[in-house]
């Protein structure tokens, strides 16, 4: 059973500070590795993709992977009260079957 | 990306009734997807629908109950047929559009809102 973890949270961190969501995963031969934001009543919104270790940047957004440890994160500097929402990890291969595993998500509250 | 439209947004059902929900994406894709997301969850994948074959379902779904067509490259249908008030959920469906250098990305439709009493 393939398996992604995130800590259900909230995770509470002030306005201007970094926010950091982690996520672990079972399937050793994954391959691609996705954030999603997900505000309340709305669809997850694809934001960071990460196919190689080390980590990548855009914009505020950080990701970081760690093949190794089977381990992935999102860190997200200068948060602001916006980035406010459910952030789901999911986790891919890449066979031709193209599915991905989501994890249960991480609520993100930013306090003004 | 992909600009995606389900429709019906949201709807209210009787139990032992059947809704189909639509989506349209706005270009050709090879792999749609339909999920389930019920409400505090995560998302649950129904099943792949593929064009000119029967959709591929994961354990836990049967097409008797989600029966699914895929018509062509840019439009699907879920059913959600005999529903009960367990079926209340949000059904998402979702595309593989990647670009150069990128893979098994996947963008979301809007998402529709069933309630069944």
């Amino acid at each position: 059973q393939k398996e992604v973890e995130q800590n259900s949270g909230p995770l509470s961190v002030p306005e201007g500070a970094i926010a950091s969501l982690n996520c672990t995963y079972s399937d050793r031969v994954s391959q691609s590795f996705f954030w999603y934001r997900q505000y309340s009543g709305k669809s997850p919104e694809l934001i960071m993709s990460i196919y190689s270790n080390g980590d990548k940047e855009d914009g505020r957004f950080t990701a970081q992977l760690n093949k190794a440890s089977q381990y992935v994160s999102l860190l997200i500097r200068d948060s602001q009260p916006s980035d406010s929402a459910t952030y789901l990890c999911a986790v891919g291969g890449m066979d031709s079957s193209y599915k991905l595993i989501f994890g249960s998500g991480t609520r993100l509250l930013v306090r003004p | 990306s992909a600009v995606i439209s389900q429709k019906p947004s949201r709807d209210i059902c009787q139990r032992g009734t059947s809704l189909t929900i639509q989506c349209q994406v706005d270009s050709q894709v090879t792999m749609m997807f339909w999920y389930r997301q019920q409400p505090g969850q995560s998302l649950t994948l129904i099943a792949t629908a593929n064009q000119g074959s029967e959709a591929t379902y994961e354990s836990g779904f049967v097409i008797d109950k989600f029966p699914i067509s895929r018509p062509n490259l840019t439009f699907s249908t879920l059913t959600v047929s005999n529903m009960s008030p367990e079926d209340s959920s949000i059904y998402l469906c979702s595309v593989e559009k990647g670009t150069s250098g990128t893979y098994n990305e996947q963008f979301f439709g809007p998402g529709t809102r069933l309630t069944v009493l």
